[in-house]
């Protein structure tokens, strides 16, 4: 069975730009979740998504948004990038229901903005 | 933001040793889970402990959970090389509305040395 795949792997950006990154998750999950990681704030929720409706968002600004597909694969976009975006962008994927069990995450979607 | 402190935020053993790491969160929990990250890759789930639970065990690792005290414990018996890696605690939420959101602590860097 594939785990979940998050590309790309690995992106530069300037100020001012935007980026969508991707997931897909495990065959038969239905719920993905993305985490932003850095070295000073380390693992910080952004949202998540069960059956394409948003359920919880993280404290971000409206430049941090996502959605998620019928097929449950999912895309988060950050626009007008700022330095401080530059982290490790994480995917996580789990089983149906409320009350967040075991996730799968991903390698990851490393951004930098210069 | 971060759910609480882990102690030690890092940690340095010779292989065969134990490993113990405690995180300590501020809110109620359904449950609480162990991960593992290997240098700045994707997180892989260790263990999940539920806060009805009080320990458990899977392999080499034992968890603890005192509600009352809003604290975990991991513990790594006989340390491999292979376990160096940094390990997170992370708490879901009770009230059933979480469906992918882990709050993250800070985590323990773990180097255990051949």
């Amino acid at each position: 069975k594939a785990g979940v795949t998050q590309t790309p792997r690995y992106l530069i950006k300037t100020r001012g730009q935007q980026v969508t990154l991707s997931c897909s998750p495990i065959s038969g999950h239905r719920s993905v979740s993305w985490y932003q990681q850095t070295p000073g704030q380390g693992l910080q929720f952004l949202f998540e998504y069960f059956s394409e409706t948003q359920r919880n968002k993280g404290n971000f600004p409206g430049r941090f948004s996502g959605r998620q597909f019928s097929n449950s694969r999912s895309e988060m976009n950050v626009s007008t990038l700022e330095l401080g975006d530059s982290a490790l962008y994480l995917c996580a994927s789990g089983l149906a229901g409320p009350n967040t069990g075991e996730l799968f995450f991903g390698e990851g979607s490393r951004l930098t903005v210069l | 933001s971060q759910q609480g402190e882990e102690d030690p935020q890092a940690l340095s053993i010779q292989e065969g040793e134990n490993a113990t790491m405690n995180c300590s969160y501020k809110t109620s929990i359904n449950n609480l889970q162990w991960y593992r990250q290997n240098s700045g890759r994707g997180l892989v789930h260790l263990i999940l402990i539920r806060s009805n639970e009080r320990e458990k065990h899977s392999g080499r690792l034992r968890v603890t959970l005192d509600t009352s005290k809003k604290s975990s414990s991991l513990l790594i018996t006989a340390s491999r090389a292979a376990d160096t890696a940094s390990y997170f605690c992370a708490t879901v939420d009770a009230g059933g509305t979480s469906y992918g959101k882990l709050t993250f602590g800070q985590g323990t860097i773990l180097t255990v040395h051949p």
